[in-house]
This record gives structure tokens, C-alpha cells and sequence, in this order.
């Protein structure tokens, strides 16, 4: 499989919104709803932060959304946070007998 | 409070086989609930699946590696070796717990471990 595609970079200031996208194929991402999204600081390993194209695992903010629309899907960080500048990685499954595909990270500057 | 550890070998020479030991502690790995799996990233780039592998010792392997690769499951850990290894397997190296419909989110990472090869 091929990797999902994610701008490489994205930023915003404090309080702001900003929103990462992550496209693959009807394949992958527009086949399942099986779309999760990792957070990793440097020299950190990664964090899950959207699981199932957009429920949150306990202890994650609710600033952090996910979304997906056709081949497409979305993370969306609400009121930007310092902390919130990190990379981030998107992750979708590709059917039975398949690995999930990454996308190629995103890294997210607070302004 | 589920915790995985990598151990292994920080440097390996070119032509031989890299391999690496997570320990699954606070959880039991026998569970028909979760598969377990490893993901590289190499310095400065994105994170790239190796392989899972499920209780009953079902593997997926990575197409690209899947000549060299060999996950296994024990007890209370899993296992990686990677054969025949050059630069290019420099990286990072994850183990995780991976939940969902076949594994499809990793919820519980390791720390991870630098694998250096060079001679």
C-alpha cells in the first residue's frame, strides 16, 4: 500500500483552530471507518489520540476532533495550545490480511 | 496499567539479523481482544509498519519486509528479528498494543529503541 498523503506542515496561534487532513484511497481510508491519529513529541513515542475517525481515548482533550469525508480524513485541534506542537501521524486500516498505512506526519507549529 | 518495553541490541553489522524482545507487563498478551505489533521510524522520518501478530500467532507482515521479517509471540512478550539488515533499517523501533477491528489502532506503545547498523 501506498502511504496516506498529510501536508508536512501546518501551524496557528494560541486559541486558534487548525486543521490537518490525511488522504488515501477507497482502499484505506475511504473504505473504513478505521482512521486513527497519533501525536508524538521529539523523542517521545507516539501518543493515540483518534481512534475510529473520531472517538477520543479517555484522557485526551476534547479540543482534539476527527472527522472523514470520502478519501479524506480531518484532525482538528481547537484552541491551540502551546503543548499541542508536536508531529502528527495519521493511520488507517486496509482491510483483513492488511497492515495499517501511516501517513507521512504533519508537523504542527504553535505560533 | 498496561506497560510494554523494547530490549534488545543497540547496534547491529550489515548481513546480520536484528533482533528485538517487548515485554507486555500489568496485562496479559493471550487475549483474543488485542494483536501486537512492531513500527519502525527511522532518524528524522515517519513512522513505517514492520508486522503484527495475534495470540494464536497469526502474523501480517509488511509486503516490503515480508522476506525478512519473522514476529513471534510468547508468554508474556513478543518478538522481532529482521535478517540480512543495512543502513536503511536504522530507526527507532516500537512495539504496541493494537486494538480495534484487525489491530487497527495502537493505543499502548513502548518506549522505543534506537537500532544503529554499522559496522
Amino acid at each position: 500500500q501506498s502511504a496516506l498523503t498529510q501536508p508536512p506542515s501546518a501551524s496557528g496561534s494560541p486559541g486558534q483552530s487548525v486543521t490537518i487532513s490525511c488522504t488515501g484511497t477507497s482502499s484505506d481510508v475511504g473504505g473504513y471507518n478505521y482512521v486513527s491519529w497519533y501525536q508524538q513529541h521529539p523523542g517521545k513515542a507516539p501518543k493515540l489520540m483518534i481512534y475510529e475517525v473520531s472517538k477520543r481515548p479517555s484522557g485526551v482533550p476534547d479540543r482534539f476532533s476527527g472527522s472523514k469525508s470520502g478519501n479524506t480524513a480531518s484532525l482538528t485541534v481547537s484552541g491551540l495550545q502551546a503543548e499541542d506542537e508536536a508531529d502528527y501521524y495519521c493511520n488507517s486500516y486496509a482491510g483483513s490480511n492488511n497492515l495499517g498505512v501511516f501517513g507521512g506526519g504533519t508537523k504542527l507549529t504553535v505560533l | 496499567q498496561l506497560q510494554l518495553q523494547e530490549s534488545g541490541p543497540g547496534l547491529v553489522k550489515p548481513s546480520e539479523t536484528l533482533s528485538l524482545t517487548c515485554t507486555v507487563s500489568g496485562g496479559s498478551i493471550s487475549t483474543s481482544t488485542y494483536y501486537w505489533g512492531w513500527i519502525r521510524q527511522p532518524p528524522g522520518k515517519g513512522l513505517e509498519w514492520i508486522g503484527s501478530i495475534y495470540y494464536s500467532g497469526s502474523t501480517y507482515y509488511n509486503p516490503s519486509l515480508k522476506s525478512r521479517v519473522t514476529i513471534s509471540v510468547d508468554t508474556s512478550k513478543f518478538s522481532l528479528k529482521l535478517s540480512s539488515v543495512t543502513a536503511a533499517d536504522t530507526a527507532v523501533y516500537y512495539c504496541a498494543r493494537l486494538a480495534g477491528v484487525g489491530g487497527d489502532y495502537a493505543d499502548y506503545w513502548g518506549q522505543g529503541t534506537l537500532v544503529t547498523v554499522s559496522s
